[in-house]
């Protein structure tokens, strides 16, 4: 079974600029987490969605956005970035059947701001 | 009251020996405690989790030890091996909200020296 994919693996902007991450969950799964890890500063809560809607969302700005499609993949968008935007990215996906609801990693997105 | 403090920050440990992680919280809500490992270029994976109920969870060399008054939980890996060589994630999350906001604390990075 695949596991979650994510792409590009590294990317490279300039300050101002926008930055589109994408997203793909294991087969089955309906729910999309995105994270944002810095150094030092462990994971943080973006965005959860679910059957293509915005669940919750953390402490981020609203230049931090995203969208579910249909097929379940998900895409994070950044604008105007600056540059603490500078960090790994991941993407988790999780299936309702589990009553734990364990969350499986992608590997992240490598986003530098310059 | 959302944070999750985990200590140390890194910790190096010869092999054969205990590495200990340790994690608290705030929040009562919480009410499933998994661990993730992560290493280099990889997402995070789910090691073990526990729930409050039990005060101690071992699987093979890994033991989550629970003190549910103290609001506290710790890792213990036993038998270290340099392949356990990583970075270490205490979590908790609230089944009141579904277990889909995961609060992380900010990482160790293990180091297991031969």
């Amino acid at each position: 079974e695949a596991g979650v994919t994510q792409s590009p693996t590294h990317l490279i902007k300039t300050r101002g600029q926008q930055a589109t991450l994408r997203c793909s969950p294991i087969s089955g799964h309906t729910s999309v987490y995105w994270y944002q890890q810095a150094l030092g500063l462990g994971l943080q809560f973006l965005l959860w969605y679910d059957e293509g809607e915005e669940r919750n969302r953390g402490n981020f700005p609203p230049r931090f956005s995203g969208r579910q499609f249909p097929n379940y993949s998900s895409e994070l968008n950044v604008n105007a970035l600056e540059l603490e935007d500078s960090a790994l990215y991941l993407c988790a996906s999780s299936s309702w059947t589990d009553d734990t609801n364990e969350q499986f990693f992608g590997p992240g997105t490598r986003l530098t701001v310059l | 009251q959302q944070q999750v403090k985990q200590s140390p920050q890194s910790l190096i440990v010869q092999k054969g020996g205990i590495s200990i992680i340790n994690c608290a919280y705030e929040n009562t809500a919480f009410d499933y405690f998994p661990w993730y490992q992560q290493f280099p270029g990889k997402g995070p994976a789910l090691l073990i989790a526990i729930r409050p109920d039990v005060s101690e969870k071992k699987e093979g060399r890994f033991t989550i030890s629970f003190n549910k008054s103290a609001k506290q939980f710790s890792l213990h890996i036993m038998d270290s091996q340099p392949g356990d060589s990583a970075t270490y994630f205490c979590a908790a999350t609230s089944s009141a909200g579904g277990y889909q906001k995961v609060t992380f604390g900010t990482g160790t990075k293990l180091q297991v020296i031969p």
